[in-house]
């Protein structure tokens, strides 16, 4: 079975500039969700979809958005990037909403840099 | 407001040794799940072992093992016979049981490297 796949796993952007990051979750599993990992705030939840709806949202601006499809495919989307956007961006899948205590498995992360 | 603290940045361990890695979490919440999850260089993070709150037996998963003190609020991970692969950062992650809104909270994390 494949595992979580997020694209681009790196890119570089402009500040001011918007970005959008794909998560494809492993087959079969209903439930995405979006995370920030940065070397000064560590890892912070930033939302989670589950059945193209979504069901929770951690303390980020409205600039942090996402949306899932009807194959449960996910993208997550920053508008206006600022230079404290740079961070590691996991993406975790999970068969049942994540409330659940149902294991997550992460993807590799998509590396984003703003300059 | 649910926090989760490791209080060790970093730690090293001799390969075959044993390790305990320190978590302990602060909540109001009675029914919560903890987890230990391990992020090498590759980045990639992989779930080490999860412990319900509502079971007092200890989990473990081979050389894994946690010290869970629901009262003291306190979640330890154990790892045995110490490998060079272990050498990851290593997350303690809470997470309240319930529908509605839910957070996972994870904690700072602890650098361990295994030695050869």
């Amino acid at each position: 079975k494949a595992g979580v796949t997020q694209t681009p796993r790196y890119l570089i952007k402009t500040r001011g500039q918007q970005v959008t990051l794909s998560c494809s979750p492993i087959s079969g599993h209903r439930s995405v969700s979006w995370y920030q990992q940065t070397p000064g705030q560590g890892l912070q939840f930033l939302f989670e979809y589950f059945s193209e709806t979504q069901r929770n949202k951690g303390n980020f601006p409205g600039r942090f958005s996402g949306r899932q499809f009807s194959n449960s495919r996910s993208e997550m989307n920053v508008s206006t990037l600022e230079l404290g956007d740079s961070a590691l961006y996991l993406c975790a899948s999970s068969s049942r909403e994540a409330f659940s205590g149902n294991t997550i498995y992460f993807g590799e992360g998509s590396w984003l840099t703003v300059v | 407001a649910q926090t989760v603290t490791q209080s060790q940045p970093e730690m090293s361990v001799q390969e075959a040794e044993t390790v305990t890695l320190s978590c302990t979490y602060d909540t109001s919440e009675n029914n919560y799940y903890l987890f230990w999850y391990k992020q090498p260089p590759s980045r990639q993070m992989i779930l080490v072992i999860r412990q319900e709150a509502y079971k007092q037996q200890n989990a473990t998963e081979n050389r894994f093992s946690v010290n869970f003190q629901k009262a003291a609020k306190s979640f330890s991970l154990k790892i045995s016979d110490s490998q060079l692969g272990d050498t990851a950062m290593y997350f303690c992650a809470f997470m309240k049981i319930g529908s509605g809104t839910y957070k996972y909270i994870f904690g700072t994390g602890t650098r361990l490297k295994v030695l050869a």
